[in-house]
Order: structure tokens, then sequence, then C-alpha cells
């Protein structure tokens, strides 16, 4: 069965550095999504970023990119130029072909600092 | 246009009583997943739909759970007989298909606390 595993119960960082969330995943599988949510006070889950497991570049949205090793699986979020609402819990999720399903690990609470 | 919404966002009830939690997807999508957040834990799969297949229960964790689709749109989550460890959030998704490549929006969630 597939795991993914956050090892960072909580981070925290100053305003405008950067910082790095850890995941690791367990599959068997060759062709698999892995994503980065995030989840504010509010509850809203909100989807930070994607990597495609045949992709071999990692994904970037703006601040957000990703550090993708397929053959350690593991799959880092870095965070850069830190801002205080990027202050919410990240969850590293997985897709495989086990069905609609996404395996989340058990969350990273991040805060940002002023 | 309009999200993923849920209701109630808040509800308290007794050791016993059956409980109903609603979820009105996307438009248009056609899975539709629960996800259920117990304090300071991650998410857990609970079931999917995805349109008139049969769905996916293999994560609901007792007989007292239940889900249904109506005419392919809204859902209706029931748990029977509520026990103490079922307070949690309740988190509904949807997607345009089941499949890593669409992704899951997801509504904002019911909590529910059993007294």
């Amino acid at each position: 069965a597939q795991t993914v595993t956050q090892s960072q119960p909580e981070m925290s960082v100053q305003e405008a550095e950067t910082v790095t969330l850890s995941c690791t995943y367990d599959t068997s599988e060759n062709n698999y999504y892995l994503f980065w949510y995030k989840q504010p006070p509010s509850r809203q889950m909100i989807l930070v970023i994607r990597q495609e497991a045949y992709k071999q570049q990692n994904a970037t949205e703006n601040r957000f990119s990703v550090n993708f090793q397929k053959a350690a699986k593991s799959f880092s979020l870095k965070i850069s130029d830190s801002q205080l609402g990027d202050t919410a819990m990240y969850f590293c999720a997985f897709w495989g072909n086990q069905g609609g399903k996404l395996i989340f690990g058990q969350g990273t609470e991040l805060s940002v600092k002023p | 246009g309009a999200g993923v919404s849920q209701s109630p966002s808040n509800k308290v009830t007794e050791k016993g009583k059956d409980v109903e939690l609603r979820c009105d997807p996307i438009s248009g999508h056609t899975a539709l997943y629960w996800y259920r957040q117990s304090l300071g834990q991650g998410l857990e799969f609970l079931i999917y739909f995805q349109g008139n297949s049969a769905p996916d229960k293999s994560g609901l964790p007792s007989d007292r759970f239940s889900a249904e689709r109506t005419g392919g749109s809204v859902s209706t989550l029931t748990i029977q007989r509520t026990q103490q460890e079922d307070s949690a959030v309740y988190l509904c998704a949807s997607s345009l298909m089941a499949g890593g490549m669409y992704e899951q929006y997801f509504g904002p969630g019911t909590r529910l606390t059993v007294t």
C-alpha cells in the first residue's frame, strides 16, 4: 500500500526567507502524481503545486517549487520569499492507480514570522 | 464560478444520534470524494463516486458510515449511531473526472462534534 510521510510536524520561517518542507512516499508504481496542498485556518484546502512522476523537470509555481527525486521517493516543497499569508498547514499527497483517492501525509504546520 | 459547498459548517450531536452531512460539488464535475480529518491529522479517504460507476467505499471505517450521490450531483454522508471517535472535520472534494491530472477542489468542510 502507498504511504506518505511528512517528518516535520512544525516549522517556522522569517518573512522573506526561504523554507523547505519534506515529504517521502512509498509506492511500487511507476506512473503517479504528487501534490502539495495548503490548509489555512479557514480549513479550505488549496492546491499549491502538482508533479507528474514521468516528468523529470521539477514543477514551479511562482514562489513555490519542488525537488522531486523519484529514485529516492522524495518530494520536498520550497517556498521562497515567505509571506505572512503562507502561514498554514501543508499536506503532501499521492495519487496512483488505486482509483480516485488521494493519500495524504500528516501535515507540516508552517508559521511565517514577521 | 461557485466552488464546492458543504452544509452544515458545524454540527454538534449527542452520542448515538444519526447525522447527515451534505456536499454540493462544482457543476459538471463527475467525481466526488469524501475525506475525514481528525484533530491534528492528515486527511483520510472515506469514499468516492465517479459518474454512474459503483462507488469506491474502501475507506469507510465501519458499517455505520454510508454515502449516496443523487442524480450525479449532490452527495450526502450519513453516520448512524454516532460515537465520540467520529468527531472530526469531514471534507468533500470534486474533480472533473477521477485521475491525478484532474485537480480535486475541496469544500470548507463540516466540523462534527459528538458529545
